[in-house]
């Protein structure tokens, strides 16, 4: 398809289990970029991709979340251990990245709705 | 620090106008402007780089005073497919590296009536 692609679009999981989650952003677009969006809140800053290079991982609330892009195209997001707390939407937005024809728009996937139980 | 918007919700019917505000403590280098329907994904409707430049398009336009750290988008004669929850995303980088790591507020929930 033309937009970023998120999967899966929902996952539940029993407290302590990895979960996986997966973007595939727009064709062409270097940047990459992972959200979490609590219920009723706005999306919150998790982590940032130039291509296949992690510039930005400041917004990740625990060595629990780890996230890669290693080719500079697909990225997976991964929870170890999931607790409550982590319940919550991850959006993957991606765009074009530096350059005149970026016009800082962000491109987002629908997310995937994660429930810890 | 997240931005601040107000109202937290609005009411309108049909033709009715409306304004959403977006007030930042820090100095803001640009303004982003989402809307997201229920279940789906946010989607973008305009960036202010610029102290108080106003862009548009359509009847839904928006400013930015970077002396007041504060941008508002103007909605004009709403139609049905305008509701939903804006939020705006503030940027504090210069650099084209952070165009996309934004600080979003909390949201205003927009629900227009025939």
């Amino acid at each position: 398809g033309a937009g970023v692609s998120q999967s899966p679009r929902y996952k539940v999981a029993k407290r302590g289990q990895d979960v996986a989650l997966r973007c595939d952003p727009i064709s062409g677009h270097v940047s990459l970029f992972w959200y979490q969006q609590a219920l009723g809140q706005g999306p919150e800053f998790l982590t940032y991709f130039q291509n296949e290079a992690q510039l930005d991982k400041s917004g990740l609330p625990s060595d629990r979340f780890f996230a890669e892009r290693p080719e500079g195209s697909v990225s997976t997001l991964k929870i170890q251990r999931t607790q409550q707390e982590d319940s919550a939407v991850y959006l993957c937005a991606s765009s074009l990245g530096k350059g005149a024809q970026n016009t800082g728009e962000l491109f987002f996937g629908e997310g995937s709705r994660l429930t810890v139980l | 620090q997240q931005p601040v918007q107000s109202p937290q919700a609005v009411i309108l019917r049909e033709g009715e106008d409306a304004v959403i505000n977006c007030s930042s403590s820090k100095a803001l280098y640009s303004v982003h402007w989402y809307r997201q329907k229920h279940g789906e994904a946010p989607i973008f409707l305009m960036i202010l780089l610029k102290g108080g430049e106003q862009k548009g398009h359509d009847k839904i336009s928006a400013s930015f005073n970077e002396k007041k750290q504060q941008s508002s988008l103007y909605l004009t004669a709403s139609q049905l497919s305008y509701s939903g929850t804006y939020f705006c995303g503030t940027g504090f980088n210069a650099g084209g590296t952070s165009y996309g790591k934004l600080t979003f507020g909390q949201g205003t929930i927009l629900t227009v009536h025939p």
